[in-house]
């Protein structure tokens, strides 16, 4: 069985700069949610999408955006970057919508540095 | 305002010591999830309890939920150096199942 996978695991961008985050998911799971997490504190969720549709957001403005492949795998876009982007970004699986009663599967996150 | 408070915040304690670590919220959750951390890495899920009032342990770790499931707590026995992380809870709303909420989590430090 396949984990979840992320890539980059670093990356540095520079304020205004674009940036894209992948992820595979975990083999047999068709939902992929995606969290910001800053140094010391927890996960915020910012979006998740089930069947290649966005279903749920959090508090994140539009210049975070995503897709879903028919893979199941997807990406998380972050247009001008500003210096409070800079985080984990973390990737999570599930089957179904709330998995088994919200069971969450993470890969093991892209490290984002905007100078 | 955090939906889901995590106490203590940092927790440094000598092997074979015990402790507990608490998740408390003012909302209900149909179900929460425990989850550990190491540096650079994914968390990684403990365990997920459902039934206010479920015990269930997983080796020398006992996760309890509350009996209105607006709480859990988490007792780890002869705490070993292996057991050094980052202790997440996370909780799924029945209005939002699709969202996990989590909390800022419990350093915990386990020196030999």
């Amino acid at each position: 069985e396949t984990g979840v996978t992320q890539s980059p695991t670093h990356l540095i961008k520079t304020r205004g700069q674009q940036v894209t985050l992948r992820c595979s998911s975990q083999s047999g799971h068709n939902t992929v949610s995606w969290y910001q997490q800053a140094l010391g504190q927890g996960p915020q969720f910012i979006f998740q999408y089930y069947r290649e549709e966005e279903n749920g957001r959090g508090n994140f403005p539009p210049r975070f955006s995503g897709l879903q492949f028919p893979n199941y795998s997807s990406e998380l876009n972050v247009n001008a970057l500003e210096l409070d982007d800079s985080a984990l970004y973390l990737c999570a699986s599930s089957s179904g919508l709330a998995g088994v009663w919200g069971e969450l599967f993470f890969g093991e996150g892209s490290r984002l540095t905007v100078l | 305002t955090q939906l889901l408070e995590q106490s203590p915040q940092f927790l440094s304690i000598q092997e074979g010591e015990n402790l507990t670590v608490y998740c408390n919220s003012s909302s209900v959750f149909s179900s929460l999830q425990w989850y550990r951390q190491e540096p650079g890495e994914g968390p990684v899920l403990l365990v997920t309890v459902v039934t206010g009032g479920e015990v269930k342990k997983l080796k020398r770790l006992t996760f309890q939920f509350g009996d209105a499931r607006k709480d859990s707590s988490l007792h780890i026995t002869a705490a070993q150096p292996g057991d050094t992380g980052l202790y997440l809870c996370a909780g799924t709303l029945h209005t939002n199942a699709g969202k996990s909420t989590f909390g800022d989590g419990t350093t915990l430090t386990v020196k030999p």
